[in-house]
Order: structure tokens, then sequence, then C-alpha cells
């Protein structure tokens, strides 16, 4: 099976800059994903990276290290509206495009 | 509406009743999910479908059945209802084309209360 670790809550302010983790552990890795899901809201793609290294969009930046079964979201200049949970989610190879999610960071984001 | 819906939005029932709670997308895409997700937790995948007619379990199959006849439906129905069941359910599709591309578009979810 697949396990996906990342912290439950972060707080940062406006305008800051914030690192959200996520470890995980499974065979047959092909992929990371980052959702974005506001309070009763459904979730949104944010980023996707298959190979290391770094993928930029816009405020966004997501990163991954295949060897380290590690990866990261990276959100600059903070806005309130950032404030939601992050769920990271890996996919696997053979399991037909199906995504394993974390448990999910409440990002708390103050004035 | 263009786009994924689910119904009804809200629902309650009761212990040991069926429900059908439907997914339909306007995009034709491929593969269809179903997960659900409990308070303060992730998402957990309950069926998916990879075209019309082809349908597999997820992690948290059971006491679930999925159908998919039309590529743009996918219903799910809790076949006896249990306390257990109450959660959001969302509806997820995705294209069939690049795995680089990895969208999993997400209706809007289904709140659904057992008593």
């Amino acid at each position: 099976g697949q396990s996906l670790e990342q912290p439950s809550e972060v707080t940062a302010v406006e305008g800051a800059i914030v690192q959200i983790n996520c470890t995980y552990q499974t065979s047959g890795f092909y992929g990371l994903s980052w959702y974005q899901q506001h309070d009763g809201g459904a979730p949104t793609f944010l980023s996707y990276n298959a190979l290391d290294g770094l993928e930029e969009t816009g405020r966004f930046s997501s990163f991954l290290s295949r060897s380290d079964s590690y990866g990261y979201l990276l959100l600059q200049e903070l806005q309130m509206k950032d404030s939601a949970s992050y769920f990271c989610a890996v996919e696997t190879s053979g399991s037909a495009r199906q995504l394993t999610f974390g448990s999910g960071t409440q990002l708390t984001v103050l004035p | 509406d263009a786009g994924i819906t689910q119904s009804p939005r809200y629902k309650i029932t009761e212990t040991g009743r069926q429900v059908t709670l439907m997914c339909h997308q306007t995009w034709s895409h491929s593969y269809m999910f179903w997960y659900r997700q409990d308070l303060g937790h992730g998402l957990r995948l309950i069926y998916y479908s990879a075209a019309a007619d082809i349908t597999d379990k997820g992690e948290v199959p059971d006491g679930y059945v999925v159908s998919r006849s039309k590529t743009e439906n996918f219903p799910l129905t809790l076949e006896s209802a249990t306390r257990s069941q109450t959660s959001v359910y969302f509806c997820a599709s995705s294209e069939s084309a690049l795995r680089s591309e990895e969208t999993q578009y997400f209706g809007p979810g289904t709140r659904l209360l057992v008593l």
C-alpha cells in the first residue's frame, strides 16, 4: 500500500512564504500531485511532479525528490485567500490513474 | 451547465436504506472516480472507471456499488446505508491522454448523513 505524511497545520502571515512538506512510502511511484481545498469546497488541482526538480506555476511551486520520497509545495506572497487545506497525492504505476491522498495540511494565513 | 455535477448536494437517510448518488460530466472524460472524505481527513478512493462498462475497486469499496453505462454518468449506490458511511462524497473525472496532465476535476460534493 501507500502512505503519505504531511503536517496537519501550518500558520503564516500575509505576504510570507510557506512550505508544506510531504513524504511518501509507496511502490511503483509515478508522480506527486498537490490539491487545494477550501472549506466545504471541491479539491482543485495545483501542481504535479513526475520528475525530480521544481515546477513553478505563478505564486505556487512544487518540488520532488524521488530518491528521498519527498516533495513540497511552496506558496509565495501569501494572500488571505490561500487559507485552505492542501493535499499531496501520489499516483503509482499500473494503478490506472488512482490517486492516494495524504490527510491534508490546514494553512491559515493571518493578516 | 458544462463541467462535473453531483446530485443531490445534501442527503439525509436512515440506516438500511438504499441511496444513489449521481455524478455527471460534460467533458467526455474517460476516467471517473468516487472518493469519500471524512471530517478532517483526506480523500479515499471508493471506485473508479476507465471507460464505459469498465469499473474497478479503490481503497474502500465495501458497501458500495457503481455502474457506468454511459461515459458521462457514474452513479454510486449504497446498497444498505450504515452510519459509518456518513461522509462527503466527491466525484471526479480526468482525461485519458497524457499522464503528465494528472489533473482530476472534482464535483462539488454530496454531503450524506446516515441516521
